[in-house]
């Protein structure tokens, strides 16, 4: 088990590109979810994902965002159309929820990824 | 959503100092998680503690859910304690999201 990994870790893009980001989270996680940190705060949620099912999303979503998680394996965000506002720190995390439990289980987070739109 | 305050933003302490970091939060909640972030920006996990207390070594943590605080000690800190630490917490009507706090900013000096 090496723990949640994305990739890529940094990408810098030019406003108006559209970027794509990859999450692998721990092998028996059957949750996911994907955070934005932008500089002095904590982290926001964005999404999170049961197997493949998208759960909830955040009103930070915008329609340039667009998540999947196809297998229920690793997820993918993309943000179509950069902007210089979505500089910031996307980060990956997971955790394995039991049949109809209600708690959400012990999230554990990828190292993230860095963009920056110039 | 669920309201989350740290305090002190920001604490400073010489090496081998005591220290405590509180989380209160506005909500009732069903999880709550303490994280520290290195510089490189990777969250880790520390304590995984809805309710009760916890020991890992020089850090221990207490989550008293019913007056909805949480406290994280660190005992006889190091240069590598220092970093940003996170209170997240998981509201009670919710099964997934974690709300975050804006963090202690915790330098310790040789």
């Amino acid at each position: 088990d090496t723990g949640v990994s994305q990739d890529p870790r940094h990408k810098i893009t030019k406003r108006g590109q559209n970027v794509t980001f990859r999450c692998d989270p721990i092998s028996e996680h059957n949750r996911l979810y994907w955070y934005r940190q932008t500089l002095g705060q904590g982290p926001e949620f964005l999404t999170y994902f049961q197997n493949e099912a998208q759960l909830e999303k955040s009103r930070l979503l915008s329609d340039r965002f667009s998540a999947e998680r196809p297998k229920g394996s690793f997820s993918t965000l993309e943000i179509q159309r950069t902007e210089q506002g979505d500089s910031a720190m996307y980060l990956c995390a997971s955790s394995f929820v039991p049949g109809l439990a209600l708690q959400g289980g012990e999230q554990f987070f990828g190292p993230g990824t860095r963009l920056t739109v110039l | 959503g669920i309201q989350v305050e740290q305090s002190p933003p920001d604490l400073i302490l010489q090496e081998g100092a005591n220290s405590t970091l509180r989380c209160n939060f506005s909500d009732s909640v069903n999880n709550l998680q303490w994280f520290h972030q290195n510089p490189w920006g990777q969250l880790i996990n520390l304590f995984y503690i809805p309710s009760g207390t916890k020991q890992n070594g020089r850090l221990s943590a207490t989550t008293v859910a019913t007056e909805r605080y949480s406290l994280l000690y660190i005992s006889s800190s190091q240069t590598t304690d220092s970093g940003v630490y996170f209170c997240a917490v998981v509201r009670g009507s919710t099964l997934g999201r974690l709300y975050f706090g804006r963090g202690t900013q915790l330098t310790v000096w040789p």
